[in-house]
């Protein structure tokens, strides 16, 4: 089955440490995100990768960063320099950047405390 | 400065009626439009989008409009089930965007409640 997995589900951290959130998708999709989503809020983009072995920053990247080693992964870690981390993550993916649909995982809900 | 605005953070509506959902946007570089569905603590899923070249389409019982001189879209949902209920997220995609090269801007969302 073709898909993007996300995991975990739910991760608990604590504050001052930096955690990595996983993404992994089997659709050969060429391009994948990393979004943001808080309560009552759209979501919000703050990485993205077009190609293996680039990313670019999205509109609040401060705080996070990636990585695009294989066209199948893009890792988020959230560093201890991200002020707000609690939110829920997600990471989606699309054949290529432009006007192309693009597909969601189920997201990681990240608590720091 | 928000470019894609879902002014209605709520709709309810009655099973088998129909449901409409807005959506305004400010940058006329946009060109390609989409809604997703998304039920809590789930990654939101494609329903429909259109291109800016058409002010039509329709996939089942899904129908988005397009006007482009009010900068307008919607969602039409006919009939409306309670299946249907969930948030629905407008977004826009610009070929040529601040560099980003089609990356999605998303609205704050419509919570769809369909009561039946």
């Amino acid at each position: 089955d073709g898909g993007i997995t996300q995991s975990p589900k739910y991760l608990f951290r604590k504050e001052g440490q930096n955690v990595t959130l996983s993404c992994e998708q089997n659709l050969n999709h060429d391009a994948m995100y990393w979004y943001r989503q808080d309560p009552g809020q759209g979501l919000r983009l703050i990485y993205y990768s077009q190609i293996v072995n680039d990313f670019q920053k999205g509109d609040i990247a401060e705080g996070y960063s990636v990585s695009r080693e294989k066209k199948e992964s893009f890792p988020l870690t959230v560093t201890s320099a991200q002020k707000n981390p609690t939110a829920f993550y997600l990471c989606a993916s699309s054949i290529g950047s432009g006007m192309y649909e693009q597909y969601f995982g189920p997201g990681t809900r990240l608590t720091v405390t | 400065d928000q470019q894609v605005k879902q002014n209605s953070p709520s709709l309810s509506v009655q099973e088998g009626r129909i449901s409409i959902l807005n959506c305004d946007y400010t940058n006329s570089m946009f060109d390609y439009f989409l809604w997703y569905k998304k039920y809590p603590a789930e990654g939101p899923t494609f329903l429909i989008s259109i291109s800016s070249i058409k002010d039509k389409n329709e996939d089942g019982r899904f129908t988005v409009f397009l006007n482009k001189s009010a900068k307008h879209l919607s969602l039409h949902i006919v009939p409306s089930q309670p299946g249907d209920s969930a948030v629905y997220f407008c977004a826009a995609s610009a070929l040529e965007y601040g560099g980003s090269q089609g990356n999605l801007i998303f609205g704050k969302g419509t919570k769809l409640s369909v009561k039946p």
